[in-house]
């Protein structure tokens, strides 16, 4: 139980294009959703925190207008990287939570590269 | 500021030794400590939660919690080669929202 998947697992996009991608609890309703970005050899930086039903909360230094995150239903939340940068190359990883439990769950991840 | 953390290491032992992991955390009101390990190039994957002070094992894992020291450590009984990863521990504040993660031990596990 506790599957959490992503999608694309890698992408990789010209500069100035927007990319998105799908974070999905498969077998658990998660009423909230986290985003992360991790750089090679560095630890998980949390970007924003995603309710069903309401705006993200993102943390500081974050830019809520170019990360756009969307959590319409209690098993899908999206982030789309807005006119995306080389410097936006990173491997983003979502994770989810059951309602009620402090456990959070990983997706597998998505490999960005911008060229 | 919440803080957790770790050495980052590296921690070497040999293959079948019991290797340590330490992580100490600055938020005496923390009620929730997780280990995720994370292979090279993977996402975090749970190992184990622990709640309350004292011992939880699971199959070769123990996590040991320790709140009035304000410290969680997880013990990994014989090692194999396919424990070396980087252990993360994280956090949860009773009411937030989110986990504080240390920044890893990297172990190595020789064969």
């Amino acid at each position: 139980g506790a599957v959490v998947s992503q999608h694309p697992s890698w992408v990789i996009c010209k500069s100035g294009t927007s990319v998105k991608i799908e974070c999905r609890s498969l077998d658990f309703q998660a009423t909230t959703m986290f985003w992360y970005r991790q750089f090679p050899k560095q630890s998980l930086m949390l970007m924003a925190t995603s309710n069903e039903g309401s705006k993200a909360t993102y943390e500081q230094g974050v830019e809520k207008d170019k990360f756009l995150i969307n959590h319409a239903s209690l098993t899908l939340s999206t982030l789309t990287v807005t006119s995306a940068h080389p410097e936006d190359s990173s491997f983003y990883i979502c994770s989810a939570r059951i309602a009620g439990a402090d456990t959070q769950y990983f997706g597998p991840g998505t490999r960005l590269t911008v060229l | 500021q919440k803080e957790v953390e770790q050495n980052s290491g590296p921690l070497s032992v040999p293959e079948g030794a019991i290797a340590s992991l330490n992580c100490t955390y600055s938020d005496r009101v923390s009620q929730s400590f997780f280990w995720y390990r994370q292979y090279s190039g993977k996402s975090p994957e749970l190992i184990m939660s622990i709640y309350s002070n004292g011992d939880k094992e699971d199959g070769r894992f123990t996590a040991q919690l320790n709140k009035a020291s304000q410290y969680v450590s997880l013990l990994i009984r014989d090692s194999q080669p396919s424990d070396s990863a980087t252990y993360l521990c994280a956090v949860k504040e009773t009411g937030a929202n989110n986990l504080f993660f240390g920044t890893g031990t990297r172990l190595t596990v020789i064969p």
